[in-house]
């Protein structure tokens, strides 16, 4: 059983651009989530996704982000018009229920 | 709000000491607790989960407890290696915050040889 894949793991995007961060569950995970760790700072919630449905986006911020988890593919989450503050370390969770969270490897967003 | 605290902020011990990583959070309606491993450049391990019906969890070297009342978890580990030098995060899922984690800041641990 694979564990939470993400790709890609590194992202380099110029100030203005857009950044699409993908997410694969682990099999049977219904429940996705995205977390942010930006430079000498702790993780932080972004978004909790259940299939095709957003639980809750509390954690993102209004503008420029978005999230989505479609019945077929993968999670995205999208960062549109980026700028250097987005550069972080984006980490996706998935989980079967409320309980035991599993993390991907992260994906690293550079945003010169 | 639910805030996680977690002291030391980092630690050196040598190779075989036994030592203890603290975690404190503030709302005690919690309804799980995560310990996790974060190596540089990298995603986290989970360690344990603890229940809020339990008192502590074992996997290995690792032991995990959890005191709801005074609001506190520990991750004890036995004989250190190191191998165990990582970053290690507590995070807590709590009751009325839907499936959010909340975590703290974590404990750099650094293993002499």
């Amino acid at each position: 059983n694979a564990g939470v894949m993400q790709n890609p793991r590194h992202l380099v995007r110029r100030r203005g651009q857009e950044a699409r961060l993908r997410c694969s569950p682990m099999k049977g995970h219904s429940h996705v989530y995205w977390y942010r760790q930006l430079p000498e700072e702790g993780l932080k919630f972004m978004v909790y996704l259940q299939k095709e449905n957003i639980i809750d986006e509390s954690g993102m911020p209004k503008e420029r982000f978005s999230a989505e988890f479609p019945k077929e593919g993968p999670s995205i989450l999208r960062i549109q018009q980026v700028v250097r503050g987005d550069s972080a370390a984006y980490f996706c969770a998935s989980s079967i229920s409320k309980n035991e969270q599993f993390f991907g490897p992260g994906t690293r967003l550079t945003v010169l | 709000k639910q805030e996680v605290t977690q002291i030391p902020a980092a630690l050196s011990v040598p190779e075989g000491e036994n030592l203890v990583l603290n975690c404190s959070f503030t709302d005690s309606a919690i309804y799980n607790l995560q310990w996790f491993r974060q190596d540089p450049g990298k995603g986290l391990t989970s360690l344990l989960l603890i229940q809020s019906s339990q008192r502590e969890q074992t996997s290995g070297r690792l032991n995990a407890s959890l005191d709801k009342s005074s609001g506190r978890s520990t991750l004890y580990i036995a004989a250190s290696q190191p191998g165990d030098s990582a970053t290690y995060l507590c995070a807590g899922l709590m009751e009325t915050s839907g499936s959010r984690l909340t975590f703290g800041e974590g404990t750099q641990l650094t293993v002499n040889p």
